[in-house]
């Protein structure tokens, strides 16, 4: 069974800090990986992707990848309340289609 | 910014009742996707559709379910009979490419009573 693996937290943060989410997948053959964001009775909204190891940036947010571990991470920097929402990670665990695999979801809170 | 959007965003059905769920996606998008999320749940994958054909469906894609698309628009999941377990939120999702990650439509809330 390939297995997406979150903490589902609540993870509370103040406001201003970096909050950080974490992600294990079982398949060691992953090609593509995603964090999504999902508000509370709201579809996922793609905020980041990742292919490759190492860090990719996009504003206050940084996915880190590393393969070996089978481990993917966002971070998120100066933490504001409307960043307070359920993160998503996904992953394209299956070679040649593109289904994607869901874990729970971490559930942030950024306290003011 | 483009958008997929989804129709009805809740329907309510008496069980063995079938539903069709509509989907428009993004016009240039060529991979399409039902996925559900039971209340509390995981996102979980259904269907994907390209060329006009699916190219994958899950276990929980039993011989209830079939999609559509029936014009160069319109893409839909109809379940033929449903069940109190089809209760759940679903959500049409189209790619580009499925390597750049989908864009979802903000779901249709599906109730069986």
């Amino acid at each position: 069974q390939k297995e997406v693996e979150q903490n589902s937290g609540p993870l509370s943060v103040p406001e201003g800090a970096i909050a950080s989410l974490n992600c294990t997948y079982s398949d060691r053959v992953s090609q593509s990986f995603f964090w999504y964001r999902q508000y509370s009775g709201k579809s996922p909204e793609l905020i980041m992707s990742i292919y490759s190891n190492g860090d990719k940036e996009d504003g206050r947010f940084t996915a880190q990848l590393n393969k070996a571990s089978q481990y993917v991470s966002l971070l998120i920097r100066d933490s504001q309340p409307s960043d307070s929402a359920t993160y998503l990670c996904a992953v394209n665990m299956d070679f040649g289609n593109e289904k994607l695999t869901f874990g729970t979801g971490t559930r942030l809170t950024i306290i003011p | 910014e483009p958008e997929v959007t989804q129709t009805p965003s809740h329907q309510v059905t008496q069980m063995g009742q079938e539903v069709i769920l509509r989907c428009v996606p993004i016009s240039n998008h060529l991979y399409f996707y039902w996925y559900r999320q039971i209340l509390g749940q995981k996102v979980e994958f259904l269907v994907s559709f390209y060329n006009n054909e699916i190219s994958e469906k899950s276990e929980i894609f039993d011989d209830q379910f079939s999609v559509e698309r029936p014009d160069g628009s319109n893409f839909t999941l109809k379940i033929r009979s449903t069940k109190l377990e089809d209760s759940a939120m679903y959500f049409c999702a189209s790619s580009e490419s499925g390597s750049y990650g989908y864009t979802f439509g903000s779901g249709t809330r599906l109730t069986v009573v």
